[in-house]
């Protein structure tokens, strides 16, 4: 079964709107890290957001937020006020504390593309 | 200062050449991570090292693979007998330490291997 699961390949969104990106994980643990990164087209991982598993607010940094739904097992990315400059991918991982040192498991990615 | 860089940048080989990958970690980070990406998709784990032990090599697709970081600090990823299949972008990723789930994870911008 996928760890992680990202259901949309690609998503519009029109510059200046916000936009919600999904991903729902497996998990039997308690303990866990769910992280979001950005991949332009020059293929670096951007980290962009981080939310822990204990943590009971939903984790925010600048224009993205992350809506974690616990009991659902979802970790949705919120982007708001989209700038042409977000067209990328954008891949959820999870990390589970009994696995190599701690590594990342990803989804398999979101293409956003902007339109102006 | 300097992130994690990786050459080369990319890499065309043709099928049964032997390939070498090289990564340099942030200055510092004890735990270092191999990933391969394939084409459209999110990127998988392939190995592990704290310092100069290779802790975990569970994600390494057969034996052409080999990698190693003998003075825990560069790292090599060693393909030989080079495959069709083996095509991908080879992240390389490096952290402070493996103790926190939150512990970022910086990435290379990545080796794109094509195999002909």
């Amino acid at each position: 079964a996928q760890k992680i699961t990202q259901t949309q390949p690609g998503m519009f969104v029109q510059e200046k709107e916000a936009v919600t990106l999904d991903c729902t994980y497996d998990t039997s643990d308690q303990s866990y890290g769910l992280f979001w990164y950005k991949q332009p087209s020059s293929g670096e991982m951007i980290f962009l957001i981080y939310q822990g598993s204990y943590d009971e607010q939903n984790a925010t940094e600048g224009r993205y937020s992350l809506n974690f739904q616990k009991a659902r097992k979802s970790a949705n990315l919120v982007i708001s006020a989209s700038q042409l400059g977000d067209s990328a991918m954008y891949f959820c991982a999870m990390r589970e504390p009994y696995n190599a040192g701690n590594m990342l498991t990803f989804g398999g990615g979101t293409r956003l593309m902007v339109k102006p | 200062g300097a992130g994690v860089s990786q050459s080369p940048r990319y890499k065309v080989a043709k099928r049964g050449q032997d390939v070498a990958l090289r990564c340099d970690p942030i200055s510092g980070h004890v735990s270092l991570f191999w990933y391969q990406q394939a084409l459209g998709q999110g990127p998988e784990f392939l190995t592990y090292f704290q310092n100069e032990a290779q802790l975990d090599k569970s994600g390494l697709p057969s034996d052409r693979f080999f990698a190693e970081r003998p003075e825990g600090s560069v790292s090599t990823l060693k393909i030989q007998r080079t495959q069709q299949e083996d095509s991908a972008v080879y992240l390389c990723a490096s952290s402070l330490d493996t103790s926190s789930l939150y512990n970022e994870q910086f990435f290379g911008p990545g080796t794109r291997l094509t195999v002909l």
